[in-house]
């Protein structure tokens, strides 16, 4: 069962610096790793979707990678800004039964402080 | 249009009451989801709609009744919850979905219930 893991939990910055989020995954065989972005009490805000067959992914002051043989993506977030605070989610699609489903970490809760 | 649109915002009913959920999506995405996210935890899938058919039930209890009436819309019917069902209610939508699975989610605001 694909399980997947973000840290740290909450990350408190100040404004301007660049940071990096990060994301586990237990089973390798994925078709995609989706990053997405909630406000509180908001519903899910797509950020970058990587394919397996790709390393990164860019938009914006946002960059993710992904090295599917170990299990690991991160967002990198430039030049962070106050509005960049919210929960950073992790999904994967796995291969096999239930590739219809997004396996999702706890999320990365960040603050940027002005 | 890019926009996946749920009703209503905010939701306080009754254990005893019957209430909708309204998602509504005019991309031409033949796959629709519910998903139930508690505070402080990821989402969860509920149900999987393709091509208005149920695919998938994540034994979720009788008491959420999902509904596709056709491509765009898709309702959840409430009935007898219970205060655990208290949680954010998200839709989605993709092109397809198994058939489909290069392709990202696209959710909705999501409904705030409260069960009392």
């Amino acid at each position: 069962k694909q399980e997947v893991t973000q840290i740290p939990a909450a990350l408190s910055v100040p404004e301007g610096e660049n940071l990096v989020l990060n994301c586990s995954f237990t089973d390798s065989a994925i078709y995609n790793l989706q990053w997405f972005r909630q406000d509180p009490g908001k519903g899910l805000t797509s950020l970058l979707l990587i394919q397996s067959s790709q390393r990164e992914q860019t938009s914006g002051r946002l960059n993710a990678s992904l090295d599917k043989s170990s299990g690991r993506s991160t967002l990198y977030i430039a030049a962070s800004q106050p509005g960049d605070s919210a929960t950073y989610l992790c999904a994967v699609r796995t291969r096999g039964a239930g590739s219809y489903q997004l396996t999702f970490g706890k999320g990365t809760k960040l603050s940027v402080i002005p | 249009d890019t926009e996946v649109t749920q009703t209503p915002k905010h939701l306080v009913m009754g254990m005893t009451n019957k209430k909708s959920l309204k998602c509504e999506q005019h991309m031409g995405h033949r796959a629709m989801y519910w998903y139930k996210q508690k505070a402080k935890k990821p989402p969860e899938l509920m149900f999987v709609y393709s091509y208005e058919k149920l695919s998938i039930n994540e034994s979720v209890p009788s008491r959420f009744s999902p509904e596709c009436p056709n491509s765009s819309l898709l309702n959840l019917h409430l009935h007898a919850l219970q205060p655990e069902d208290s949680a954010l209610y998200l839709c989605a939508s993709s092109p397809s979905s198994q058939q489909g699975a290069w392709e990202t989610q696209y959710f909705g605001p999501g409904t705030r219930l409260l069960v009392l």
